[in-house]
């Protein structure tokens, strides 16, 4: 059972290009979501599907854009990145209510 | 603002001992609290959960819940150096809303 999976696991980027970050769930989860994490902030939500076909945004939504391609994944697009948003990011998803969080094992972006 | 306040540490406790660890919440009516465990360099995994107010156990941790207070904790019992992990907590303030995370707390298990 994979849980969460996120790809890439690493990548460098240049200041201007832009990419995506995948994200897929295996376990049948309505809500999924996107943090960054970086020293000293914890973990900041960018934005959220409550479910299939919706999208909002959490607290620091600037520069990035989501796709719920489906209920499985959830991807996160930079369209141009900037050395600002050098981070760690996780994906995470839960079913639903009052269930908990479970977490990808994080993609650690570097932009140069 | 929906907050959850958490002591960034670091905690020290020696081997054995038992770590105590806090969290207080702005809205008194979240009804779903999170304890969740980061290594460092590593994704968050979740420990604990508790609904209802008083303590809930398992194995070495127990989370205690106290809602008239805004209050939650984290005891973890016999600490083992693996157990130095930086722990977070994390409320769902109502219905189908986003987990609101704590900036967790950094433990160190001294041998």
């Amino acid at each position: 059972n994979a849980g969460v999976t996120q790809t890439p696991k690493f990548q460098v980027l240049k200041t201007g290009q832009s990419m995506t970050l995948q994200c897929a769930q295996d376990m049948n989860h309505n809500s999924m979501y996107w943090y960054r994490q970086d020293p000293g902030m914890g973990l900041r939500l960018i934005y959220y599907s409550a479910s299939e076909g919706t999208t909002d945004k959490g607290e620091v939504p600037n520069g990035y854009n989501v796709s719920r391609l489906n209920k499985r994944e959830f991807s996160l697009r930079l369209e141009s990145a900037a050395p600002s948003q050098t981070s760690v990011y996780f994906c995470a998803s839960r079913v639903s209510g009052d269930q908990p969080q479970h977490f990808g094992d994080g993609t650690r972006l570097s932009i140069l | 603002q929906k907050e959850v306040e958490q002591n960034s540490g670091p905690l020290s406790v020696p081997e054995g001992a038992i770590a105590s660890l806090n969290c207080t919440y702005s809205d008194r009516g979240s009804q779903s609290f999170f304890w969740y465990r980061q290594y460092s360099g590593k994704s968050p995994e979740l420990i604990m959960f508790i609904y209802s107010n008083g303590d809930k156990e398992d194995g070495r941790f127990t989370a205690q819940l106290n809602k008239a207070s805004q209050y939650v904790s984290l005891l973890i019992r016999d600490s083992q150096p693996s157990d130095s992990a930086t722990y977070l907590c994390a409320v769902i303030y109502s219905g189908n809303t986003p987990l609101v995370f704590g900036k967790g707390t950094r433990l160190s298990v001294i041998a």
